[in-house]
């Protein structure tokens, strides 16, 4: 099974700051996944990716598949991006890209 | 339909009763996926289904779990002689192909056991 470890584990910005997340993972793999949960809301996947770097508005995740470590970062943060984010992997071995180990989640607080 | 959707999205039940959950999945996708989110204890994978075979059950936590999806859609998680540990938030997801990848999650099902 692949180990999967965030951090922070708590995050708390003011508006406009420039956030980072990051996660590590024990096994080499072929994707990588970030989530985003907002409080009792569903979870929303955001990126899906196995090399490089991919951007969404104000989102950008980077993977580095030898160092076996993800970034994701929020620039010009707001209120709204507060919410949990969650970094999950595939299982060791496995074919399908859902079938995941996550990571615990780090809790992003944003002040106005 | 549009999304992913799932039903009931709460239910209340004794300990000792059995539960059905049902996962509706976004129309043509091929790959159907199972979760749990413990509270205080995150989001683990349960089971995950290739059209209507699941190849890998190994992380069904007991053999009280059992899931089935017929059609290639609807999928059904039963739990049998439910327990308090069982309480959770069951999501469900499904994505195009197995290896397509990006995942589309449902809103979940609480299931409380008294």
């Amino acid at each position: 099974k692949n180990e999967v470890e965030q951090s922070p584990q708590n995050l708390t910005a003011q508006e406009g700051e420039f956030i980072t997340i990051n996660c590590s993972y024990s096994v080499g793999i072929s994707a990588l996944h970030w989530l985003q949960q907002h409080p009792g809301g569903g979870i929303v996947s955001l990126f899906m990716l196995s090399s490089g770097k991919k951007k969404h508005g104000r989102l950008i995740a980077t993977i580095n598949i030898q160092e076996k470590h993800s970034s994701l970062h929020i620039t010009a943060s707001h209120p709204r991006d507060s919410a949990v984010y969650i970094c999950a992997v595939p299982n060791a071995g496995g074919t399908s890209y859902g079938k995941l180990t996550f990571g615990q989640g780090t809790i992003l607080t944003v002040h106005p | 339909g549009a999304g992913v959707s799932q039903s009931p999205s709460n239910k209340v039940t004794e300990k000792g009763k059995d539960v059905e959950l049902r996962c509706d999945p976004i129309s043509g996708h091929t790959a159907l996926y199972w979760y749990r989110q413990s509270l205080g204890q995150g989001l683990e994978f349960l089971i995950y289904f290739q059209g209507n075979s699941a190849p890998d059950k190994s992380g069904l936590p007991s053999d009280r779990f059992s899931a089935e999806r017929t059609g290639g859609s609807v999928s059904t998680l039963t739990i049998q002689r439910t327990q308090q540990e069982d309480s959770a938030v069951y999501l469900c997801a499904s994505s195009l192909h197995l290896s397509t990848g990006e995942l589309f999650f449902g809103e979940g099902s609480r299931l409380t056991v008294l």
